[in-house]
C-alpha cells in the first residue's frame, strides 16, 4: 500500500520570505499524481498544485513550486514571498494511475501547519 | 455553483445515538468519497462511490454505512456512534476519467460524540 509521510509537523517563517514543505512517498507503481492542498481555519480543502509523476518538469503555480525527485520518492512544495494568507495547514497527496475497484484515491500525509510572522 | 455541500457543519451525538452527513455536489461528478480527518492522521477514506447505486469500502469502513440513491447526494451514517468517530468528516466528488483531475471538497463536518 502507498504511504506519505510528512515529517514537519509545524513549520514558521516570516512574511515575505521562503519556506519549503517535505513530502516523501512509498509506492511501487511508475506512474501516479501527487498533490499539495491547503487547509485554512475556514477547513475548506483547496488544492495548491499537482505534479504528474511521468513529467520531469517541476509543477509551478505562482508563488507556489514544487521540487519533484521521483527516483528519491520525494515531492517538496517551495512557498515565495510568503503572505499572511498562506498560513495553514498543508497536505501533500499522492494518487496512483491504476484504477482500483473503479476508483482513483487519495493518500494522505500527515500535515504540516505553517505560520506566517509579521 | 455551490460545489460540494455538507449538512450539517456541527454536530453533537451521545455514545449510540445514530445520524447521517448529507453530501450534495451539483457538478455532475462520477465519484464521490467521504473522508476523516483526525490530529496528526491527515485524511482517510471511509468510504467512496463510483456511480449512482454503488458504493465501496475505503480506509477506514468500520462503523459507517454509505448510500447513493442519486448521483449528486452521498449520505454518510453512522448507526451507533462512539467516541471514536469524533472527527471531522471530509466529502469530496471528482470526475469519472483519470490524469490530474483532482477532488473537490465540502467545507467539512465537525462531529462529537461524547
Amino acid at each position: 500500500a502507498q504511504t506519505v509521510t510528512q515529517s514537519q509537523p509545524e513549520m514558521s517563517v516570516q512574511e515575505a520570505e521562503t519556506v519549503t514543505l517535505s513530502c516523501t512517498y512509498d509506492t511501487s507503481e511508475s506512474d501516479y499524481y501527487l498533490f499539495w492542498y491547503k487547509q485554512p481555519p475556514s477547513r475548506q480543502m483547496i488544492l495548491v498544485i499537482r505534479q504528474e509523476a511521468y513529467k520531469q518538469q517541476n509543477a509551478t503555480e505562482n508563488r507556489f513550486s514544487v521540487n519533484f525527485q521521483k527516483a528519491a520518492k520525494s515531492f517538496s512544495l517551495k512557498i515565495s514571498d510568503s503572505q499572511l494568507g498562506d498560513a495553514a495547514m498543508y497536505f501533500c497527496a499522492y494518487r496512483g494511475s491504476y484504477i482500483i475497484q473503479g476508483a482513483q484515491k487519495l493518500v494522505f500525509g500527515q500535515g504540516t501547519r505553517l505560520t506566517i510572522n509579521p | 455553483n455551490a460545489g460540494v455541500t455538507q449538512t450539517p457543519k456541527f454536530r453533537v451525538l451521545k455514545t449510540g445515538q445514530s445520524m447521517t452527513l448529507l453530501c450534495a455536489q451539483d457538478m455532475n461528478h462520477e465519484y464521490m468519497y467521504w473522508y476523516r480527518q483526525d490530529p496528526g492522521m491527515g485524511l482517510r477514506l471511509i468510504h467512496y462511490s463510483v456511480g449512482e447505486g454503488t458504493t465501496a469500502k475505503g480506509e477506514v469502513p468500520d462503523g459507517y454505512n454509505v448510500s447513493r440513491l442519486k448521483k449528486q447526494n452521498f449520505l454518510l451514517g453512522l448507526e451507533s456512534a462512539a467516541p471514536s468517530q469524533t472527527s471531522v468528516y471530509f466529502c469530496a466528488s471528482s470526475y469519472r476519467t483519470g490524469g490530474t483531475y483532482e477532488q473537490y471538497f465540502g467545507p467539512g463536518t465537525r462531529l462529537t460524540v461524547t
